[in-house]
């Protein structure tokens, strides 16, 4: 089975500044996907970041950019240059198979930005 | 707006009441899932379906639920019986090829 650990508590950083989010994974499928998503207050979940099992390159999407650590099974999340609008819930996932036939998502619990002026 | 569009945003109902929500995917996007996401909590996989047919349902979808798609565009989500652990968001999510699209959720308060 499937599992995504998101443990940091509530995270802060200055505005401007760059943070990281930590996920770590577990799986016994060879191919899978790791995905971002934010959630504002607003609860709409915003697709940030994808990165393939199989991708050699860490994926990157302006100022988000994942850390993908295979051996270790972690994809961090960092983002640069942080402003007041990344203030939100920001969530880990994980793709069965990473073929876009079936796009279930398996979900961490979630970490809290905010961001300080 | 062409996204991901479900109604209603907001329900307060009491206990044993039926609910129904509505999502509209969008449109040419042949699947749409379903997640409840409880407070402090990722989404968590409700079912899925590809057209009309549902292909998977969670064990988390007991006989109090039900989902529906009948012309393979939008669907709704019925909860009978309502109970309070039922207080949750729902979100409806729609794809063609891979990446999600989700919508704003319904928010269930059951009283």
């Amino acid at each position: 089975a499937q599992k995504i650990t998101q443990t940091q508590p509530g995270m802060f950083v200055q505005e401007k500044e760059a943070v990281t989010l930590d996920c770590t994974y577990d799986t016994s499928d060879p191919s899978y996907g790791l995905f971002w998503y934010k959630q504002p207050s607003s609860g709409e979940m915003i697709f940030l970041i994808y990165q393939g099992s199989y991708d050699q390159q860490n994926a990157t999407e302006g100022r988000y950019s994942l850390n993908f650590q295979k051996a270790r099974k972690s994809a961090n999340l960092v983002i640069s240059a942080s402003q007041l609008g990344d203030s939100a819930m920001y969530f880990c996932a994980m793709r069965e198979v990473d073929t876009g036939a079936n796009s279930k998502l398996t979900f961490g619990k979630g970490i809290t930005l905010s961001v300080r002026p | 707006d062409t996204g991901v569009s479900q109604d209603p945003r907001h329900k307060i109902t009491k206990r044993g009441q039926n609910v129904t929500f509505r999502c509209d995917p969008i449109s040419e996007h042949n699947r749409l899932y379903w997640y409840r996401q409880t407070l402090g909590q990722g989404p968590e996989f409700l079912t899925y379906f590809q057209n009309e047919a549902q292909l998977e349902k969670s064990r988390l979808l007991s006989d109090r639920f039900s989902a529906e798609r009948p012309k393979g565009s939008f669907s709704t989500l019925e909860i009978q019986r309502t109970e309070q652990g039922d207080s949750a968001m729902y979100l409806c999510a729609s794809s063609f090829r891979g990446e999600l699209f989700f919508g704003e959720g319904s928010r269930l308060t059951v009283l």
